[in-house]
């Protein structure tokens, strides 16, 4: 197993562009989530989904859309960039919200200038 | 918000004992309590939880007051590999999974 896996590792963007992270998982985990964490930051929950079809708000959703149309797919879609987006993004997935460990991506690095 | 409060750094000897707490004087009867740690800028890794037994696993202890409202982590022989800052969360069946600033563990030589 690939475990969860994010792709870009690494994206520059300028201000006002749109990019979507993408985070796939082959666990056949029902439950997948976005952090962000800035420098010297704990993680912070953007979205969440508890299973296909189903999307949420975490502590700062403004700014990122989600949606979520298959069990292995959570992407995130950033729709105008902004220099305060520059942060590290990470996707986790479990089999159930708050019941089990969350498996967790090695993390996109976004800088918007 | 975070639930769980965690002193910001700590340092532990190499081959000691670290001993990283946890306050959680607000948790209910389901939820449990959940330990990550994330080195240098990874991502998270799980390490273990409790709901009220002590649980032990290949990385570390687990010690959960009887009261429920505080908790230890225990590395029981420290290494330079267990640098990292660790995370101690209290989660519900259905919550949002929140973090807080987690404890930065430096491990001296």
């Amino acid at each position: 197993n690939a475990g969860v896996t994010q792709t870009p590792k690494f994206q520059v963007l300028k201000t006002g562009q749109s990019m979507t992270l993408q985070c796939a998982q082959d666990m056949n985990h029902e439950y997948m989530s976005w952090y962000r964490q800035d420098p010297g930051m704990g993680l912070r929950l953007i979205h969440y989904s508890v299973g296909a079809g189903i999307t949420d708000q975490g502590e700062v959703p403004n700014g990122y859309n989600v949606s979520r149309s298959t069990t292995e797919d959570f992407p995130l879609r950033l729709l105008l960039a902004a220099p305060s987006q520059t942060s590290v993004y990470f996707c986790a997935s479990s089999r159930g919200q708050g019941r089990t460990p969350l498996h967790f991506g090695n993390g996109t690095r976004l800088t918007v200038t | 918000d975070a639930k769980t409060t965690q002193p910001p750094s700590m340092d532990c000897a190499e081959g000691r004992a670290a001993n990283l707490p946890c306050n959680h004087s607000t948790i209910s009867g389901n939820e449990y309590v959940y330990w990550y740690r994330q080195i240098h800028s990874q991502g998270p890794q799980y390490i273990i939880h409790g709901l009220k037994n002590n649980e032990t696993n290949e990385m570390a202890s687990l010690i959960i007051t009887e009261d429920r409202k505080s908790s230890t982590l225990i590395l029981p022989h420290a290494t330079l590999r267990d640098t990292a800052v660790y995370y101690c969360i209290v989660i519900g069946p259905d919550d949002k999974i929140i973090f807080g600033k987690g404890t930065r563990l430096h491990i001296l030589p």
